[in-house]
């Protein structure tokens, strides 16, 4: 199994307030990548990156920001939290963009 | 937003069915084609990468087949069995240095 954690693995927290969630790889992957899953949508990219300090919008990135000062760890933060945030976050990884992704254990995070 | 289609959304089949889901995708620009098998509770692992027209891969029971020309993917189960019972996903590239779009999953339920 690809060596992949993210802390915390549940999380609950109130509307407005800050949240960082972390995804640390052993693996030595170029990238990394956070998802969100919710009932319907199947998995979501919110954000991604490509190396240290470099990192790209995915098609569900308005109230997240990303950071990457490390090749094995990759922060998500929600600077605000609010209810529409409440979902299970996965972290995953590859060697390259096409190929194949490695995940997580993923984050259920509750905001109320 | 790459459009990956999957279909059916979900299926229930009793063990010792043979069972097939679809993906569709654009065929334009095609690079590779991912399938990944979610089990609840678990994270996505990927079953297989695809890239050529005409592929078939076979782990176990389980196969796929691609058609890159008319845009679309096959994965059969031969069997079924109760441990078969997982969402499983394909995903697309946009292109050779585009993130993966994944479709909304097929639930699969095998039923003893």
């Amino acid at each position: 199994d690809a060596g992949i954690t993210q802390s915390p693995r549940h999380k609950v927290t109130e509307t407005g307030t800050p949240v960082t969630l972390r995804c640390h790889q052993t693996e030595n992957h170029r990238y990394m990548y956070w998802y969100r899953q919710d009932p319907g949508h199947g998995l979501r990219l919110i954000h991604y990156s490509y190396g240290v300090k470099d990192t790209d919008k995915g098609e569900v990135s308005d109230g997240y920001s990303v950071s990457r000062s490390k090749t094995e760890d990759f922060l998500l933060t929600l600077e605000s939290a609010t209810s529409s945030q409440t979902s299970v976050y996965f972290c995953a990884i590859s060697l390259d963009l096409t190929y194949e992704q490695y995940f997580g254990p993923g984050t259920r995070l509750t905001v109320t | 937003i790459l459009n990956v289609e999957q279909s059916p959304q979900s299926l229930h089949v009793q063990e010792g069915d043979s069972t097939n889901f679809t993906c569709s995708f654009p065929s334009s620009n095609f690079y590779a084609l991912h399938w990944y098998r979610w089990e609840t509770a678990k994270s996505p692992e990927a079953l297989f990468v695809m890239t050529l027209n005409g592929d078939e891969k076979k782990k176990g029971r389980i196969s796929a087949t691609l058609n890159t020309k008319e845009g679309y993917s096959y994965l059969y189960i031969k069997g079924s069995q109760p441990e078969d019972s997982a969402t499983y996903l394909c995903a697309r590239p946009g292109g050779a240095n585009s993130k993966l779009t994944f479709g909304k999953g097929i639930t699969l339920s095998v039923r003893p």
